[in-house]
């Protein structure tokens, strides 16, 4: 069945600083791959998604995952982070079979920016 | 419409009564999906329709849950009896159902609250 495991559910960094947000996934066909934003009190944005072309995919406000299928890994970045970052992060696989099209997510990494 | 509208936003209710919670896709998706969101729970896969059919019921957790769709667009989420557990956030999110890379899109929520 396919899954993923976001590593760390809470990740500070200073305004300016690298952001690394892991996700690892596991699926037994080659996988789909999302990551949304959601920022309080709304819903949630995609981000950037993989669907099989090129290993580095560049979603919006500056943020880039990279596809590494040795290691089941689907790491979110951004090289510098601003205040506006502050969010919930979620990793998402598709979840195939009878349900193909649907997402199973994991369970979020909130990211806190501090000035 | 633009995107993805749920309601109510808000609903309380008491233990033992039942809720429907509405979703109204955005115009032209054939594939809607219903999600739960609580604390520490992250995103939870409910249903999955595809037109009005729902090829995998297999996330509701529990008989007291139902959905249907009708004429292929609006789809009710209903709770029967409902208990504290069932308080969350419940998302609905549509997609075009070509292929499983497509985005799907999320309403704000219905934030539930049974008391």
């Amino acid at each position: 069945a396919q899954s993923v495991t976001q590593l760390g559910s809470h990740v500070s960094v200073s305004e300016g600083a690298l952001v690394l947000l892991r996700c690892n996934y596991s699926s037994s066909v080659p996988p789909y791959l999302f990551w949304y934003v959601q920022y309080p009190n709304q819903g949630l944005q995609l981000l950037l998604k993989y669907t099989s072309a090129a290993t580095l995919v560049k979603g919006i406000n500056g943020f880039e995952a990279e596809f590494k299928k040795s290691e089941t890994s689907f790491h979110l970045t951004k090289p510098s982070a601003h205040m506006s970052d502050a969010a919930e992060y979620f990793c998402a696989v598709t979840r195939g079979g009878q349900a193909g099209t649907a997402l199973i997510f994991g369970k979020g990494t909130t990211l806190s920016v501090s000035s | 419409g633009a995107g993805v509208s749920q309601s109510p936003s808000n609903k309380v209710t008491e233990k033992g009564k039942d809720v429907e919670l509405r979703c109204d896709p955005i115009s032209g998706h054939t594939a809607l999906y219903w999600y739960r969101q609580s604390l520490g729970q992250g995103l939870e896969f409910l249903i999955y329709f595809q037109g009005n059919s729902a090829p995998d019921k297999s996330g509701l957790p529990s008989d007291r849950f139902s959905a249907e769709r009708t004429g292929g667009s609006v789809s009710t989420l209903t709770i029967q009896r409902t208990q504290q557990e069932d308080s969350a956030v419940y998302l609905c999110a549509s997609s075009l159902a070509q292929g499983s890379g497509n985005t799907i899109y999320f309403g704000e929520g219905s934030w539930l609250t049974v008391v």
